[in-house]
């Protein structure tokens, strides 16, 4: 299995509304990233987890919560989102080193409303 | 600060018409440059990484190349099918996470 599995595809969701995004990954990679793609703009990195440990969070606001329940998995918890958070959210996957490159899921578009 | 640059925005070919993109980039330490193909509405898909200056990997029309200050995708005889944004990306050597540059939208008409 070489691919990183994201789902929902798409979701809609009011600003009062809490919903996960969840992303699976079954290649043994050890890092796994949360990244925000905005129309015709490149991808923003949002959070790292190395060995299902938070290493890096991007500023991002805290109605933004990663969980790592396993190595295989990472969610995306959304809480109180705005309209200006609506964007394709990616997750990722890289062998501890990253020097094989990253392997992205197809990505969630997620809708504000 | 660690930066990507990629030209042109936006390039637009005849079918069987080469050329090349650009990335050019500043950074503290270079592990690894990326690049990637994105459809509309999809995820990046892995073309190639190269570590080194002089190194060059090729995959069907594609050829990347490495420089020690920009790297280039020559696209040899397109067709409309490798119409995509294609994402130029680097890691530093704190190894933390791509830097990706804007990109640049290849189009190929027939």
């Amino acid at each position: 299995d070489t691919e990183v599995t994201q789902t929902p595809k798409h979701l809609v969701m009011g600003m009062t509304n809490k919903k996960s995004l969840k992303c699976e990954q079954h290649m043994g990679h050890r890092a796994m990233y949360w990244y925000k793609q905005k129309a015709k703009k490149p991808p923003e990195l949002m959070f790292v987890y190395s060995y299902e440990k938070l290493s890096i969070n991007e500023s991002v606001p805290s109605r933004f919560s990663p969980e790592c329940p396993n190595s295989s998995l990472l969610n995306l918890h959304l809480h109180a989102l705005q309209p200006e958070d609506s964007a394709l959210y990616l997750c990722a996957s890289s062998q501890d080193g990253t020097d094989y490159g990253y392997t992205f899921g197809s990505g969630t578009r997620l809708t504000v409303v | 600060e660690d930066q990507v640059t990629q030209s042109p925005e936006a390039l637009r070919l005849q079918e069987g018409e080469s050329s090349s993109l650009n990335c050019s980039y500043t950074v503290s330490g270079l592990r690894g440059l990326f690049w990637y193909r994105q459809d509309p509405g999809k995820g990046p898909e892995f073309l190639f990484t190269l570590y080194s200056a002089g190194e060059e990997k090729e995959k069907e029309r594609l050829k990347a190349t490495l420089t020690k200050k920009e790297s280039f995708l020559h696209i040899t005889a397109p067709k409309p099918e490798d119409s995509a944004t294609y994402l130029c990306a680097v890691i530093n050597q704190a190894g933390t996470a791509l830097i990706f540059g804007k990109g640049t939208t290849l189009s190929v008409s027939s």
